[in-house]
């Protein structure tokens, strides 16, 4: 069974600072991943996936992913954090069999910016 | 504007009372899910559905139901609510199986 582990439940970091944000994946095959955050009241927005091809990945906001098969991971990252990135996030990964698509979620990670 | 629209936003509501949550999308999407939200376990999928008439069960279908009678309309039926049911229920569409999701903005639902 696919499983995904955000290993921090809060990260804490000043505005500018550079961030990551962990999630690692337990799944047979090729996964499929996805990044999500959540703000306050919100649903979620995608903010990035990957499929194949190019394991560094590119999404909204500033976002960037990358993913490591070795290492069974796919972490976020962002250069330099605003403080409208405070919101919660989520790594998802995702198999497609028959045309089903059931996707396990991470705990989720929340972010809190510094002024 | 594309949207995914559910209704009610926030509902409270008594052991065994059958209720309904609304879910309606406008971007002609042919997937359409069903989530719950508690806190420490993040998201879980209740049912979801491929298309009209077409629906299968996610990881946490138990309590649950639904039904896809129009392709932009997918309400969620508690026939009986149960305590355990409380909690944060999104609705998402989206075009294919990897095509990007789209959520509601959420139903906050208190069973007492």
């Amino acid at each position: 069974a696919q499983s995904v582990t955000q290993p921090d439940i809060h990260i804490t970091v000043s505005e500018g600072a550079s961030l990551e944000l962990r999630c690692n994946y337990s799944y047979g095959a090729t996964p499929y991943l996805f990044w999500y955050v959540q703000s306050p009241g919100q649903g979620l927005q995608l903010l990035l996936k990957y499929f194949s091809g190019d394991t560094l990945v590119q999404g909204i906001k500033g976002f960037e992913a990358e993913f490591k098969r070795s290492q069974s991971s796919f972490n976020l990252r962002k250069p330099s954090v605003h403080w409208s990135d405070a919101a919660e996030y989520f790594c998802a990964v995702g198999p497609v069999s028959g045309g089903s698509y059931i996707p396990t979620f991470g705990r989720g990670t929340s972010l809190i910016v510094h002024p | 504007e594309a949207q995914v629209t559910q209704n009610p936003r926030y509902l409270i509501t008594v052991t065994g009372k059958k209720l309904t949550v609304t879910c309606s999308q406008n971007m002609n999407h042919e997937y359409m899910s069903w989530y719950r939200q508690d806190p420490g376990l993040g998201l879980r999928q209740i049912y979801y559905s491929m298309n009209v008439e077409v629906t299968d069960k996610g990881d946490v279908p138990e309590g649950y139901k639904v039904s896809r009678k129009e392709k932009r309309n997918f309400p969620l039926i508690l026939e009986s609510p149960s305590p355990n049911q409380t909690s944060l229920y999104f609705c998402a569409s989206r075009t294919g199986v990897l095509d990007t999701q789209y959520f509601g903005p959420g139903t906050r639902l208190t069973v007492l």
